[in-house]
């Protein structure tokens, strides 16, 4: 079985600041990760993901997160907070196989607050 | 459609009444999600289609939960007698098959108040 834990149910940085979200997971085989984002009334958006290949992956808005299988850890960093970054952020792990579906394990989510 | 389309977008309903929410999934996605969401909690997994088979509804919280899909087209979660503790934002997700780390797209969600 799978499982994520992302410290911080809240985070608060002032605008411009770095962006640090924390993902620690759990899984018995190779997994696939990712990073959502929701927005206020909104579902969930895919922010980057994980397969295989490099380590460090980048995604949409300025995110990337680098993947340490000795540390377990899935990270999302941002250099430079922005006003729009404020939302909910979860991390995710799956472990599908190839012709079968990707059930996703969710962390609990961290919100972002940014701060002028 | 261009996305995952989930309606009602809201539903209130009283306890011990039945609930019925619909997922449109996109086009072409042979598997098909429902998560559910509660408050201040992360996304629980419920029930996953691939095609109209459901390979694995380990997440479905009691008997009272239910879901069919129709072909590799729209889905159903039903609540029977429903009570408060089902009140949560239920989401629904479409994918594609067949390839690891295979995005999920999400609707909007169904925001459901038990009273």
């Amino acid at each position: 079985a799978q499982s994520v834990t992302q410290l911080g149910s809240h985070v608060s940085v002032s605008e411009g600041a770095l962006v640090l979200l924390r993902c620690n997971y759990s899984s018995s085989v190779p997994p696939y990760l990712f990073w959502y984002v929701q927005y206020p009334n909104q579902g969930l958006q895919l922010l980057l993901k994980y397969t295989t290949g490099a380590t460090l992956v980048k995604g949409i808005n300025g995110f990337e997160a680098e993947f340490k299988k000795s540390e377990t850890s899935f990270h999302l960093t941002k250099p430079s907070a922005h006003m729009s970054d404020a939302a909910e952020y979860f991390c995710a792990v799956s472990v599908s196989h190839t012709g079968t579906a990707s059930k996703l394990t969710f962390g609990t989510g961290t919100r972002l607050q940014v701060t002028l | 459609g261009a996305g995952v389309s989930q309606s009602p977008s809201n539903k209130v309903t009283e306890k011990g009444k039945d609930v019925e929410l619909r997922c449109d999934p996109i086009s072409g996605h042979t598997a098909l999600y429902w998560y559910r969401q509660r408050l201040g909690q992360g996304l629980e997994f419920l029930i996953y289609f691939q095609g109209n088979s459901a390979p694995d509804k380990s997440g479905l919280p009691s008997d009272r939960f239910s879901a069919e899909r129709t072909g590799e087209s729209v889905s159903t979660l039903t609540i029977q007698r429903t009570q408060q503790e089902d009140s949560a934002v239920y989401l629904c997700a479409s994918s594609l098959v067949g390839t690891g780390g295979t995005e999920a797209f999400f609707g909007q969600g169904t925001r459901l108040t038990v009273v």
